[in-house]
């Protein structure tokens, strides 16, 4: 069955903090991964696509990394406004239509 | 414009009561659309998904259905709403390398 489990389910930063969060998966042939944030109250907004392992990608303080088993959002000297829930998805090889199976998130507070 | 617009925002149902959440898409025609829910704790779960008018694929038995009436018009329903059926729900078009954009989301309570 193809699985995705982010960690840790919820992390709290001093604002200037740099750290990771994780996204590991067990699929059977992966097309793309991708990290999206999350605001309370509204939908999922795109950041990254990931395709091979090896890969990188960059967007002010984030930076995303694959390996063969699993992902890093990396947040460098986080600020207050990148508090935010943030979700991993998985996108499978010969899956119909471009489904996701998306991982429950990691909630990310940064305090001032 | 990619933009989708769902609505209502919010909404608060009886048990048993019936429902229909409409979700529009702007864009490109013949857009992959998608409903899930996301609720307390748990991950986004796809429900239903749709690759044309008419053509809909359920991802998960329940009491809910979908429909596709118009190519930019995706519909959910259900006759009798349960207390399991409060979430978030979220309609979503495919974009390529973009993966999905999402709505803003209902968020539904049944009481």
């Amino acid at each position: 069955e193809d699985q995705v489990t982010q960690s840790p389910e919820a992390l709290r930063l001093q604002e200037g903090e740099s750290s990771s969060l994780n996204c590991s998966y067990t699929v059977s042939g992966l097309r793309g991964l991708f990290w999206y944030r999350q605001d309370p109250g509204k939908g999922p907004e795109f950041l990254f696509t990931l395709y091979s392992a090896g890969e990188e990608k960059e967007k002010e303080r984030l930076k995303a990394t694959l390996t063969k088993k699993e992902s890093f959002l990396h947040i460098t000297a986080p600020k207050p406004e990148d508090s935010a829930t943030y979700l991993c998805a998985v996108q499978i090889a010969g899956a119909g239509s471009y489904q996701l199976t998306f991982g429950k998130g990691t909630k990310l507070s940064v305090i001032p | 414009s990619q933009t989708i617009h769902q609505w209502p925002a919010t909404l608060v149902q009886p048990v048993g009561s019936p429902l229909s959440l409409e979700c529009t898409v702007e864009g490109t025609s013949n857009p992959n659309l998608y409903w899930y829910r996301q609720a307390a704790g748990r991950g986004l779960q796809l429900l239903f998904y749709s690759v044309g008018i008419g053509q809909i694929s359920s991802e998960v038995p329940q009491n809910l259905s979908a429909s596709r009436p118009q190519d930019r018009q995706f519909i959910l329903s259900s006759k009798k709403l349960l207390l399991s059926d409060s979430g978030f729900y979220l309609c979503a078009r495919t974009e390529g390398a973009y993966g999905y954009t999402f709505g803003s989301g209902t968020r539904l309570t049944v009481v």
